[in-house]
């Protein structure tokens, strides 16, 4: 089975900084990539996916990019709003497979 | 108004069985696949299963196949969980998710399972 990887595992950053969250698949997966987000004590929500296509009022400040095994979720100012657990999911095929999450923090 | 009502949650012996069921109202629940996913307490996300719209098309996490059955009722709108042989590591939040229109585009809020003795 294809293993989810992301780096950093936690990151704490100044409101309106740039922050950048990696996933690596250890095969390819095209772009079928998705990102989610879940604040603290909340349900997760749908931000990205097909690696780059952000869900429907989703902020133009939170993009994604990659393909193959490489994909990278950016968000381009830190908002305070913006504190949650980042997860990637590769779903090309079963198993579909969450990464271990990215914990974002404001410094 | 788009919704997913977990239910079926509770403490049970390890060893023991449970059903989950979610029940879906707001839109076409037959047209859409449907995933059951699980986070441990302080843990990450954990998918657990899927099914295709149809019931055609059924897969599992290695960690509980053998053990948990998906399956899905059209007619009444709702997609559930046969959880068998529980292990404490199966001890999460467990969360229905629909690939409306995007995958696992929409989550109910959730139901409790708890494996302890």
């Amino acid at each position: 089975d294809i293993q989810m990887t992301q780096s950093p595992s936690s990151l704490s950053a100044s409101v309106g900084d740039g922050v950048t969250i990696t996933c690596r698949a250890s095969q390819g997966i095209g772009n079928y990539l998705a990102w989610y987000q879940q604040k603290p004590g909340k349900v997760p929500e749908l931000l990205i996916y097909t690696t780059s296509t952000l869900q429907s009022g989703v902020p133009s400040r939170f993009s994604g990019s990659g393909s193959g095994t490489d994909f990278t979720l950016t968000i381009s100012s830190l908002q305070p709003e913006d504190v949650a657990t980042y997860y990637c999911l590769k779903y090309n095929s079963a198993p579909r497979t969450f990464g271990p999450g990215t914990k974002v923090d404001i410094k | 108004e788009l919704q997913l009502v977990e239910s079926g949650g509770g403490l049970v012996q390890p060893g023991g069985s449970l059903r989950l069921s979610c029940t879906a109202s707001g839109f076409t629940f037959s047209t859409y696949s449907m995933n059951w996913v699980r986070q441990a307490p302080r843990k990450g996300l954990e998918w657990v299963s899927y099914i295709g719209p149809s019931s055609g098309s059924i897969h599992y996490a290695d960690s509980v196949k053998g053990r948990f059955t998906t399956s899905r009722d059209n007619a009444k709108n709702s997609l559930y969980l046969q959880m068998n042989s529980l292990r404490d590591e199966d001890t999460a939040v467990y969360y229905c998710a629909t690939d409306l229109p995007n995958p696992m585009g929409f989550w109910g809020h959730g139901t409790l399972v708890t494996v302890s003795s």
